[in-house]
């Protein structure tokens, strides 16, 4: 089965740009990329989702190359409030059906 | 709030209770999930529904046993647990089976312990 690949955790700065890639190298053809935060004793919350090329809300960007095998989640000025972990999510094709597995994640810690 | 709404929020149950966790989406979503998370662990699928129907069921002990009555409905049933199934169960639901527009909605979680 496809998995995603993120680093394990990262440091930041308030008031930085923090990018984060994940690699998913056998992604679904017709599958999203969705990327979730999540909150200690949370569920993961919907941050920003893209098929291809590059998609803007108003938290986040997130870059997607031509062959889609990764993508980078882009959070601009980060704040101490952004410290949480962050997965990304594609699809695992197996048998003809999909099956959504969550990696690990990154874990990213924003310093003041 | 989600729109996904779990409880109880926290549960402490020996290893010979009965309990269960119920879930309740608002979203008009079709499809529901149980995930398991441990400590510092990535979440695991347990049980996939769609239209009520289980799909999916990834080699969950029977101690768990899942129920969804109608699509907005979803609930747990535990039985006879380990110490090492103390975790966050969460609860999440989207559009449609597999991951459609806007992704999962998940609940906040409840937290059990075995004791």
């Amino acid at each position: 089965l496809a998995k995603t690949t993120q680093p394990i955790s990262m440091d930041s700065y308030e008031g930085q740009e923090v990018n984060i890639t994940c690699s998913h190298n056998n992604i679904a053809t017709n599958d999203y990329i969705t990327w979730y935060q999540q909150f200690p004793s949370q569920g993961p919350r919907f941050i920003i989702q893209g098929y291809k090329t590059k998609v803007t809300n108003e938290v986040a960007s997130l870059f997607i190359p031509a062959d889609r095998k990764s993508s980078t989640l882009s959070l601009p000025r980060v704040s101490l409030s952004d410290t949480a972990v962050y997965y990304c999510l594609v699809a695992a094709t197996a048998s003809g059906t999909y099956k959504y597995i969550f990696g690990t994640g990154t874990r990213l810690k924003v310093l003041a | 709030e989600t729109g996904v709404t779990q409880t109880p929020r926290h549960l402490v149950m020996g290893m010979t209770n009965k309990k269960s966790l119920k879930c309740e989406q608002h979203l008009g979503h079709n499809a529901m999930y149980w995930y398991k998370q441990s400590a510092k662990k990535p979440l695991e699928l347990m049980f996939v529904y769609s239209l009520e129907e289980r799909v999916e069921n990834n080699s969950v002990p029977s101690r768990f046993s899942p129920e969804c009555p109608n699509s907005s409905h979803l609930f747990l049933h535990l039985h006879t647990l380990q110490p090492e199934d103390s975790a966050l169960y969460l609860c999440a639901s989207s559009q449609d089976k597999g991951q459609s527009r806007y992704g999962y909605t998940f609940g906040s979680g409840t937290r059990l312990t075995v004791v």
